[in-house]
């Protein structure tokens, strides 16, 4: 059974640029969420989709965008990049919308120069 | 406003002796609480989870962790630390309303001999 991929697993762009950042859910969970971990810092939420909609958003601005497909799984685009955007992109899913524990990711390693 | 707070920014601890990592947190209604491990470069694993009953929880890797209502806290403990288990330690809370993890700024670990 294999657990949440991410796509790529690093990546370097230069500011201005856009990136789309992809993940696959664990099977049986319809739930995505993403998360950015800058360094040194705990993971912050940047929205969530489910049923093909974004369904909650953090504290995130509108460069920050995703998509969910009918197979579950979601991209994650960045446009106008800036160097504060470097960080770590973790995806996470769940099934449903209630409390249960996401699994996440090994992240995709963004690096913004 | 919901936060999570883990006070202790870095832990070194001996092979083989005992470690309790803390974590408080600030959530008006009955939390649903997480610790996560983070090895270097790597996404999130998540090692147990309290939602409600009992309120010392196990995890996976011989891990445990403490539920206080009275303390706002959720510390994990584990009763004798192997060079494995350093890497980064996360606390969090499922925040219902906007269906996200709120996490701590994390613990990193280290292991001496």
């Amino acid at each position: 059974d294999a657990g949440v991929t991410q796509s790529p697993t690093h990546l370097i762009k230069t500011r201005g640029q856009q990136v789309t950042l992809r993940c696959s859910p664990k099977s049986g969970h319809d739930t995505v969420s993403w998360y950015q971990q800058a360094l040194g810092q705990g993971p912050q939420f940047i929205f969530q989709y489910y049923e093909e909609e974004e369904r909650q958003r953090g504290n995130f601005p509108d460069r920050f965008s995703g998509h969910q497909f009918p197979n579950y799984s979601s991209e994650l685009n960045v446009n106008a990049l800036l160097l504060g955007d470097s960080a770590l992109y973790l995806c996470a899913s769940r099934k449903g919308q209630g409390s249960g524990g996401q699994y996440f990711g090994p992240g995709t390693r963004l690096t913004v120069t | 406003a919901q936060s999570v707070t883990q006070p202790d920014i870095h832990i070194t601890v001996s092979e083989g002796a005992s470690l309790e990592l803390r974590c408080n947190y600030s959530y008006g209604a009955t939390p649903y609480l997480f610790w996560y491990v983070q090895s270097p470069g790597q996404g999130l694993q998540l090692l147990l989870k309290y939602f409600s009953g009992d309120t010392l929880v196990q995890g996976i890797k011989g891990f445990e962790a403490e539920f206080k209502r009275s303390q706002s806290s959720f510390n994990l403990r584990k009763p004798s630390v192997h060079w494995s288990d350093a890497a980064e330690y996360f606390c969090a809370v499922f925040y219902n309303q906007g269906g996200k993890l709120i996490f701590g700024q994390g613990t990193e670990l280290s292991v001496k001999p």
